[in-house]
């Protein structure tokens, strides 16, 4: 049973470029959140979506971050014309029914 | 709206020894839950412990267990038997499942190092 899956890992781009970083949930989970970690802080909600549905992005800054988990594959966090702000660890989780989120490996963003 | 506080940066117990982490929160609810997530130095995230506020009784997974305090609105976890692979940033969240979106409310951490 795999759990939940992120690529790439790690992630290199100059500033301006496009990130886009993947994320598959565990087998059964269609609920699908996205968390930034900056260095030496706790994780930080961007936003939460179910299949073809964006619930609450309330923690996703409103210019060049956007999230999509569209029927078939992978949830996608992209960030355009990144800044050297944007480098952190991005974490996505799915949850089972009882709520309880599980996380992916994360991937290391860093923008040089 | 809710929040979480982790008193303290970091800490540091014997091995074997018992260690206590604080966590504290803020709501006006009464139907939630509280987890914590352990972060050791590969990053993974990974669950220790989960309370039902609902719940008198303490959560218990083997060496670890909660002390819930739900009207003082305190959290605690305790690592008895420590070992040297618990060392690792420990995360309390706050999950509100009634407010229609699930997302976890983080503390800032406390950085554990168990010492041999």
């Amino acid at each position: 049973n795999a759990g939940v899956m992120q690529n790439p890992r790690h992630l290199v781009r100059r500033r301006g470029q496009e990130a886009r970083l993947r994320c598959s949930p565990m087998k059964g989970h269609s609920h699908v959140y996205w968390y930034r970690q900056l260095p030496e802080e706790g994780l930080k909600f961007m936003v939460y979506l179910q299949k073809e549905n964006i619930i609450d992005e309330s923690g996703m800054p409103k210019e060049r971050f956007s999230a999509e988990f569209p029927k078939e594959g992978p949830s996608i966090l992209r960030i355009q014309q990144v800044v050297r702000g944007d480098s952190a660890a991005y974490f996505c989780a799915s949850s089972n029914p009882r709520g309880e989120q599980y996380f992916g490996p994360g991937t290391r963003l860093t923008v040089t | 709206a809710q929040t979480v506080t982790q008193s303290q940066p970091e800490m540091s117990v014997q091995e074997a020894e018992t260690v206590t982490l604080s966590c504290t929160y803020d709501t006006s609810e009464s139907n939630y839950y509280l987890f914590w997530y352990k972060q050791p130095p590969s990053r993974q995230m990974i669950l220790v412990i989960r309370q039902e506020a609902y719940k008198q009784q303490n959560a218990t997974e083997n060496r670890f267990s909660v002390n819930f305090q739900k009207a003082a609105k305190s959290f605690s976890l305790k690592i008895s038997d420590s070992q040297l692979g618990d060392t690792a940033m420990y995360f309390c969240a706050f999950l509100l499942p009634t407010s229609g979106t699930y997302k976890y409310i983080f503390g800032t951490g406390t950085r554990l190092k168990v010492l041999a």
